[in-house]
């Protein structure tokens, strides 16, 4: 089953700004777009964003997303100890018929 | 206000078959556009989408999973059942159903529960 390209670790410092990307292809990140998900050392994943960037009731504005072509884009302004967590892309993959992951990319604050 | 939750057996042999069940409020699978989605995550591993099932009975399961999986409903318990056959110890994973809304993905998941396969 293919998967979406996430980069395994991203690291900033506090109140800087993070982008996390993830890379997909014509069937899944670029035909309806990417959600992005926040997970907490054990805990569930949180939606942040789907369809590219709409965001859940109670999300902070500080998380945006976007996307270039097959390609999604988390950014993170403003970054607080708290947002250091595992992030993960997700898409439908259309040629599939399967919802699709990344890889997960690990954040830490600084 | 939609929650979910995940229940089954901690611990099956390996070459069992693993029955789990995920009861949710704050929604009705009976609803258009409605579905619920199982995925996994090994320790300290990414997730793995598992497979859906919607509002009309419509399935999509992993393409990798396909042959073991069967994604079930009872809408009026307010249930979805996901059997697994045929387990191995890399099926040891914490297990999350989510509710899929019309709008696409994985809005509100279970706190997830984890399952061990072990002789």
């Amino acid at each position: 089953q293919a998967g979406l390209t996430q980069p395994p670790s991203v690291s900033k410092g506090l109140r800087q700004t993070a982008t996390v990307t993830c890379i997909g292809n014509n069937n899944d990140v670029g035909n309806e777009g990417a959600a992005w998900l926040q997970q907490h050392q054990g805990h569930p994943p949180k939606l942040l964003s789907y369809r590219d960037n709409n965001r859940p009731s109670g999300i902070s504005e500080r998380f945006s997303a976007s996307r270039s072509g097959n390609t999604a884009s988390l950014t993170i302004t403003g970054l607080q100890p708290e947002d250091e967590a595992d992030y993960y892309c997700s898409a439908w993959d259309s040629s599939l018929s399967a919802v699709v992951f990344g890889e997960g990319t690990k954040l830490t604050v600084l | 206000q939609i929650t979910l939750k995940e229940s089954g057996p901690t611990v099956v042999k390996p070459t069992e078959t693993l029955t789990l069940t995920c009861t949710f409020s704050g929604f009705s699978l009976s609803t258009g556009g409605m579905g619920v989605g199982w995925i996994r995550q090994p320790p300290g591993k990414a997730l793995e989408w598992l497979g859906n099932i919607y509002w009309d009975d419509d399935k999509r399961y992993s393409p990798s999973l396909r042959s073991r999986l069967t994604i079930t409903k009872d809408t009026s318990r307010n249930q979805v059942v996901l059997t697994m056959t045929n387990v191995d110890p890399v099926d040891t994973a914490t297990y999350y159903c989510a509710h899929r809304p019309p709008t696409g993905l994985f809005d509100f998941w279970g706190q997830g529960i984890l399952v061990s396969v072990s002789s």
